[in-house]
């Protein structure tokens, strides 16, 4: 199966920062990557699908890339609402599997 | 609006069986696959299972093929998890999730739409 490596575990960062998570495919997925936003407390919320297409009701801060299997969701201008863990997941086919989770804290 | 409505979460003991039910509202649910995704306390999501939007085809995690089955009832709106010979390592939250596009091939889109969850605890 195809292992979804996320990184960093966690950071921290300013409001205003431009922040960046990074996802890494084991294999060729296509564009088949999804990123999630887990508030404390609360279920995951679709952010971007197919890598780069924004889920309707997110903020423009929020955009993804791709460059063969590494994927980016940046966070063009931190805000204190943003605090939360970050997850990518791949649907190329099923198993589909989430990455590790990234903690973005403010600093 | 979407809505999914979990239950049948609880305290169960190692070795027993636990069934889940989602109830699905504001979506036409026949025309959507659904997942279930779990979240062990204090620990990162956990795919699970997929079902087809006619039920004809369905996954499972290799974590629990064998022990558990995703099933779904389009008439009542409603999709289940059987879950046999559950373990502490079980415990966790319980989410349905629908896909973000109709009609797709098992497992080839994410969800865009969770429940709340249900709890599952297994405990002796």
């Amino acid at each position: 199966d195809i292992q979804m490596t996320q990184s960093p575990a966690s950071l921290s960062a300013s409001v205003g920062d431009r922040v960046t998570i990074t996802c890494r495919a084991s294999q060729d997925i296509g564009n088949s990557l999804a990123w999630f936003q887990q508030k404390p407390g609360r279920v995951p919320n679709l952010l971007i699908y197919d890598a780069f297409t924004l889920q309707s009701g997110v903020p423009s801060r929020f955009s993804g890339s791709a460059s063969g299997t590494d994927f980016t969701l940046t966070i063009s201008s931190l805000q204190p609402e943003d605090v939360a863990t970050y997850y990518c997941q791949k649907y190329n086919n099923a198993p589909l599997t989430f990455g590790g989770g990234t903690k973005v804290e403010i600093k | 609006q979407v809505q999914l409505v979990e239950s049948g979460g609880g305290v169960v003991q190692p070795g027993r069986s636990l069934r889940l039910s989602c109830v699905a509202s504001g979506f036409s649910f026949n025309s959507y696959g659904i997942h279930w995704v779990r979240q062990a306390p204090g620990k990162g999501l956990e795919w699970l299972a997929v079902i087809s939007y006619d039920g004809s085809n369905t996954y499972l995690a290799d974590s629990v093929r064998g022990r558990f089955s995703i099933s779904r009832d389009n008439s009542k709106n409603s999709l289940y998890l059987q879950m046999n010979d559950l373990s502490v390592a079980d415990t966790a939250m319980y989410y349905c999730v629908k896909e973000v596009r109709k009609w797709v091939i098992v497992g080839a889109t994410p969800g865009d739409s969770w429940g709340q969850g249900t709890l599952v605890a297994v405990s002796s």
